[in-house]
């Protein structure tokens, strides 16, 4: 079965700088795909990123990029110049390319924003 | 575009009694997926249906079960409530385009068991 380990269990930034959040997976699968979730206090889970594991180049989206490192089985997510609103949990998940979608989680990792 | 609906959004059952929790997709997503969150377990995923078919199921009891009707609306029922299973079930739509679309979560269930 296919894990999933976030080792922060809490992380704090100071706004407008950046922050990494750490992921690591185990798999046997070449195909898959990994996202990163974040869940505010509301508790709906929005998605922040997804990389594609047979794509080399990160991810990017704004603010948040990724350092993805497939032969490490390694997912960071760096999110630069951080703000209030960032505060959240934040979750890794993996998810096979061919076990529909069965998403498998980490433990989570709150972040805290200082102002 | 409306997101993903769980109804009710708390709920509040005595041991032994059972539940009933509904999720209504994105329009047009034929694939929803339940999940149960908790302090301890973290997100686990209970079980996906798509077209009224159960595709894959977590590693839970058998007082846990659920279908999904032809308007991809989908419902899970726990049964014999046992204190453990208070929690926030999360429900999850996607189009399955192909495998790599993302999961849109609704706001969840919060179930509390006394």
């Amino acid at each position: 079965a296919q894990t999933v380990t976030q080792s922060q269990p809490e992380m704090s930034v100071q706004e407008a700088e950046t922050v990494t959040l750490s992921c690591t997976y185990d798999t046997s699968e070449s195909d898959y795909y990994l996202f990163w979730y974040k869940q505010p206090p509301s508790r709906q889970m929005i998605l922040v990123i997804r990389q594609e594991a047979y794509k080399q180049q990160n991810a990017t989206e704004n603010r948040f990029s990724v350092n993805f490192q497939k032969a490490a089985k390694s997912f960071s997510l760096k999110i630069s110049d951080s703000q209030l609103g960032d505060a959240a949990m934040y979750f890794c998940a993996y998810r096979s390319a061919r076990s529909g979608n069965q998403f498998y989680f980490g433990t989570g990792t709150s972040l805290t924003v200082i102002p | 575009k409306a997101g993903v609906t769980q109804t009710p959004r708390y709920l509040i059952k005595t041991r032994g009694q059972q539940v009933t929790l509904s999720c209504s997709p994105i329009s047009g997503h034929r694939s929803v997926s339940w999940y149960q969150q908790t302090p301890g377990q973290g997100l686990q995923f209970l079980f996906e249906y798509f077209s009224e078919t159960q595709r894959n199921k977590g590693n839970f009891p058998g007082r846990f079960s659920g279908r999904q009707f032809s308007n991809s609306r989908s419902e899970m029922n726990v049964s014999t409530l046992e204190l453990g299973d208070s929690a926030l079930y999360l429900c999850a739509s996607s189009s399955d385009v192909n495998s790599g679309t993302e999961a849109f979560f609704g706001q969840g269930t919060r179930l509390t068991v006394v």
